[in-house]
C-alpha cells in the first residue's frame, strides 16, 4: 500500500484540454515533489514545495502549473500540453531538513493526443 | 560526466545467483544514498538506504564508500520476483532533499 496517493491513475487528454493531477499524503511530510518520467529513463524533478511554498521550478514550461493548497495536498494543473508531455507523473514527499528517503505515489500515466 | 552512473544492463541471471550492482556519484557534498527498485510501468519503491557502515536487509546488502564515491548493492539467492530496474539515487539536502537518479540497471532473473 502506497502512503502517497495520486489520482487519476491514467489520463488521456487533448492538447486543448485543461486537467489536474492530484497527490495526497498523510505522513506529516512538509516537502512535496513532482517528477516526470519518460519510458526507460529515470525520474526528472519538476517542482519542489517546502512548507507549502514553491522552492524549486526546474525550468518547467508554464503549461504545467503546480499548486499546494495545504500540507497534505499537491496539485499539478495541465493546460495546452504537447504530445511530448506524455509520461508518467510521479508525486513524492519527505520530511524537510532530513536525509530520510522520499516516498513516491504510484503515478499518473498521462497521454496527450 | 553524469552525476550518478550505474552499470549498464540488463543483467540476466538464473534463480539462486548472486548479483552485484555498482554506482558512482560525482558530487562529494552528497549526503544521502538509496537504492530504489522500479517495476515496469510502476513507481520507484525504496529498497534500502545506504550507510557508510554498510547495511543488510535479508538477501540485500548495500555498501557506501564516501572516499571513492562508490555505492554497491549485492543481491544473494536471486528470486524471479527480483526482476526489476534498480535505481541508484543520491541526495543533497538544501532544506528539502534534491535527489539525483542514476539511469538504472535492469535485472532479469530466469528459472
Amino acid at each position: 500500500d502506497t502512503e502517497v496517493t495520486q489520482t487519476p491513475k491514467h489520463l488521456v487528454m487533448g492538447m486543448t484540454n485543461k486537467k489536474s493531477l492530484k497527490c495526497e499524503q498523510h505522513m506529516g511530510h512538509r516537502a512535496m515533489y513532482w517528477y516526470k518520467q519518460k519510458a526507460k529513463k529515470p525520474p526528472e524533478l519538476m517542482f519542489v514545495y517546502s512548507y507549502e511554498k514553491l522552492s524549486i521550478n526546474e525550468s518547467v514550461p508554464s503549461r504545467f502549473s503546480p499548486e499546494c493548497p495545504n500540507s497534505s495536498l499537491l496539485n499539478l494543473h495541465l493546460h495546452a500540453l504537447q504530445p511530448e508531455d506524455s509520461a508518467l507523473y510521479l508525486c513524492a514527499s519527505s520530511p524537510v531538513g532530513s536525509n530520510q528517503p522520499q516516498h513516491f505515489g504510484d503515478g499518473t500515466r498521462l497521454s496527450i493526443l | 560526466r553524469k552525476e550518478v552512473e550505474q552499470d549498464p544492463g540488463p543483467f540476466n541471471v538464473p534463480e539462486g545467483a548472486t548479483v552485484a550492482f555498482n554506482c558512482t556519484y560525482s558530487n562529494s557534498a552528497s549526503q544521502s544514498f538509496f537504492w530504489y527498485r522500479q517495476d515496469c510501468r510502476k513507481e520507484p519503491k525504496l529498497l534500502m538506504s545506504v550507510y557508510s557502515s554498510g547495511n543488510e536487509d535479508g538477501r540485500f546488502t548495500a555498501q557506501l564508500n564516501r572516499a571513492s564515491q562508490y555505492i554497491s548493492l549485492l543481491i544473494r539467492d536471486s528470486k524471479l520476483s527480483d526482476s526489476a530496474t534498480y535505481l541508484c539515487v543520491v541526495g543533497l539536502n538544501t532544506g528539502f532533499q534534491k535527489l539525483v537518479f542514476g539511469t538504472g540497471t535492469r535485472l532479469l532473473v530466469s528459472p
